[in-house]
């Protein structure tokens, strides 16, 4: 089957518009993931929803930060008042939830602001 | 609290000789221990993991890792390099669900 799909690949954006970056899950995967990867860095986690508990939002670096899933699949990100340091490739990644189970990830999307 | 430290920022090998990319963990509580590679302008994808079963984890293209819980490691290993190996490495410990957190990653460099 499919796997994970982000959408757009890539957005520019000026600071301080508000973006939207969407994520569709693997059909079947209860948990949802994103995670923020700046250049030459490692995976900073974000958010994390299961199922239909609260999603973790421990993550968040600032309430310009939010996120919904919709309907236990589809997700969207979206970030308000973009800054300079926002640029960043956004991960989204799905799993069966647990421990135990690997994470499948998209392809990315790669936000930069002007 | 979890916490993942990957020892080597970059690696370099000739092609044909062994590969060791190093991951030290901390965890609370039996984790699970995860490698990601992650090859240029492609996204991320499962080696092998660890999920208190073996302590010896073999993985895909030839990679394996050795769970060893005295030593809090997970080193990942292959007996020879192929250039198609260069990619950027990533070691991830999850205790609690939801919560996993990445190493800082091993940039490896394979050398004709």
């Amino acid at each position: 089957g499919a796997g994970v799909s982000q959408s757009p690949s890539n957005k520019v954006t000026e600071k301080g518009k508000d973006v939207e970056l969407r994520c569709d899950p693997i059909s079947g995967h209860t948990a949802l993931y994103w995670y923020r990867q700046s250049l030459g860095q490692g995976l900073e986690f974000l958010i994390y929803f299961q199922g239909n508990s609260a999603p973790d939002k421990s993550g968040l670096p600032s309430d310009r930060f939010s996120a919904e899933r919709t309907g236990g699949s589809v997700s969207t990100l979206t970030i308000q008042r973009t800054q300079q340091e926002d640029s960043a490739v956004y991960l989204c990644a799905s799993s069966f939830g647990g421990v135990r189970n690997e994470q499948f990830f998209g392809p990315g999307t790669r936000l930069t602001v002007l | 609290a979890q916490s993942v430290t990957q020892l080597d920022s970059h690696v370099s090998v000739s092609e044909g000789t062994p590969v060791l990319l190093r991951c030290n963990y901390s965890s609370s509580y039996s984790p699970s221990l995860f490698w990601y590679v992650q090859h240029p302008n492609k996204g991320l994808q499962l080696l092998l993991k660890y999920t208190s079963a073996a302590t010896l984890v073999k993985g895909i293209n030839g990679f394996e890792a050795e769970f060893k819980k005295s030593e809090t490691s997970f080193h990942l290993t292959k007996p020879s390099a192929h250039m198609s190996d260069a990619a950027e490495y990533f070691c991830v410990v999850s205790e609690w669900a939801g919560k996993s957190t990445f190493g800082d990653g091993t940039t490896l460099t394979v050398k004709p």
